[in-house]
């Protein structure tokens, strides 16, 4: 089984643009998670869906949003970039919200300059 | 504020040191414990999911214990090698009305095991 995919793996963007980034779970999972890095913050956590719903969203400002796609497939925004929104973005996925174990992909690294 | 906390922040051991891991969590609304390995360069791989009080698991040298009352988790690496140099994540799940909630992720702990 192919493990959770995320694209791009890098970027770089300058403040006040916009970005998308995607993640594809693995096979049967409908639960994505996503979750930002930043040094000295450990993984903060982001939004979570569940067909097609997002169920439960972390204590970020607006401008970061979400989607997922009927194939379980999701997408993150984030509008109006800040120098501080430069971070690892990790996108997990579950079979289901529950206590299941998630699996993480590699990432995306967003560089704001 | 839910805190989940671990401790030591970084371990330095020799390669055949046992060695143990502390992770804090808020004992209301729990759900489940997660215990995650991430190596530089990879992907966070899932070693433990628990919810029971009381529950251990173990994996080859790797072993884990929950306590849900007083709200911590150990993890434990017999014998460590220079491989299982990574950090170390626990995460709390919440539990958030009837949904599943939200996970909760410590600050980690950054094992380097010396040959």
């Amino acid at each position: 089984k192919a493990g959770v995919t995320q694209t791009p793996r890098y970027l770089i963007k300058t403040r006040g643009q916009q970005v998308t980034l995607s993640c594809s779970p693995i096979s049967g999972h409908r639960s994505v998670s996503w979750y930002q890095q930043t040094p000295g913050q450990g993984l903060q956590f982001l939004f979570e869906y569940f067909s097609e719903t997002q169920r439960n969203k972390g204590n970020f400002p607006g401008r970061f949003s979400g989607r997922q796609f009927s194939n379980s497939r999701s997408e993150m925004n984030v509008s109006t970039l800040e120098l501080g929104d430069s971070a690892l973005y990790l996108c997990a996925s579950s079979l289901s919200p529950a206590s299941e174990t998630q699996y993480f992909g590699p990432g995306t690294r967003l560089l704001v300059l | 504020i839910l805190n989940v906390e671990q401790s030591p922040q970084s371990l330095h051991v020799q390669e055949g040191d046992s060695t143990n891991f502390t992770c804090s969590f808020p004992s209301s609304n729990f759900y489940a414990l997660h215990w995650y390995r991430w190596e530089t360069a990879k992907s966070p791989e899932a070693l433990f999911v628990m919810t029971l009080n009381g529950d251990e698991k173990k994996k080859g040298r790797i072993s884990a214990t929950l306590n849900t009352k007083e709200g911590y988790s150990y993890l434990y690496i017999k014998g460590s090698q220079p491989e299982d140099s990574a950090t170390y994540l626990c995460a709390s799940r919440i539990r958030i009305y009837n949904q599943g909630g939200k996970l909760i992720f410590g600050q980690g702990t950054e094992l380097s095991v010396k040959p």
